[in-house]
């Protein structure tokens, strides 16, 4: 079946830090995938996408390639900040006709970034 | 513009009691998603509602969960005989449409706790 599977955490780094957040995933065809963030006591915000194979989606100095040979969309950022600390989850939808677009997400990253 | 509204944000409720959760989602979105987030599961996926479409209920975790969604707008979700395992934080999720490359926008959600 569909799935996600992305790094276990909690990640810890000092501001200013390269972030990478590793994010594999399985599916038949060629899904959406998405970077989801909820900061603390807040909701789930979209933070990027990406479409199709070879995109890359970027947001507020985060980004992600869509890399359709590995089945990766690895989340990066060159300098984190102390208002990066969230739990960022990976998520995929399924290719059009293929269900009903219910998103599903790996387990979730937390982040926490020490100044 | 308003988002996606959830009500309450918090509910704490006996066992064996029944409750109901609202969504409100943003006007024009056609495209409703209830989800659960819970410390053992993550997210997972509940219902979903397209338009006039028969819902999709295959994420719901037995039959005494159940949700509807009156005049294609407000959808509430019922959890009968609660047990201590419906404790979770229930997430509505709204998107334009069930196209799978729309980002999918989500509440705040509703914190449930079961004594």
């Amino acid at each position: 079946g569909n799935s996600v599977t992305q790094m276990e955490g909690p990640v810890t780094l000092s501001e200013e830090a390269f972030l990478t957040i590793n994010c594999t995933y399985t599916a038949t065809g060629y899904p959406s995938l998405f970077w989801y963030v909820q900061y603390p006591g807040e909701g789930l915000q979209l933070l990027l996408k990406a479409t199709k194979a070879d995109d890359k989606g970027s947001n507020k100095g985060f980004e992600a390639t869509y890399r359709k040979e590995t089945t990766s969309f690895h989340l990066e950022k060159g300098s984190v900040q102390v208002s990066d600390s969230a739990v960022y989850f990976c998520a995929l939808r399924f290719p059009p006709g293929a269900g009903s677009y219910q998103l599903t997400f790996g387990k979730g990253t937390k982040l926490s970034v020490i100044p | 513009g308003a988002g996606v509204s959830q009500s309450p944000s918090n509910k704490v409720t006996e066992k064996g009691k029944d409750v109901e959760l609202r969504c409100d989602p943003i006007s024009g979105h056609t495209a409703l998603y209830w989800y659960r987030q819970s410390l053992g599961q993550g997210l997972e996926f509940l219902i979903y509602f397209q338009g006039n479409s028969a819902p999709d209920k295959s994420g719901l975790p037995s039959d005494r969960f159940s949700a509807e969604r009156t005049g294609g707008s407000v959808s509430t979700l019922t959890i009968q005989r609660t047990q201590q395992e419906d404790s979770a934080v229930y997430l509505c999720a709204s998107s334009l449409g069930g196209v799978s490359n729309q980002p999918q926008h989500f509440g705040d959600g509703t914190r449930l706790s079961i004594l």
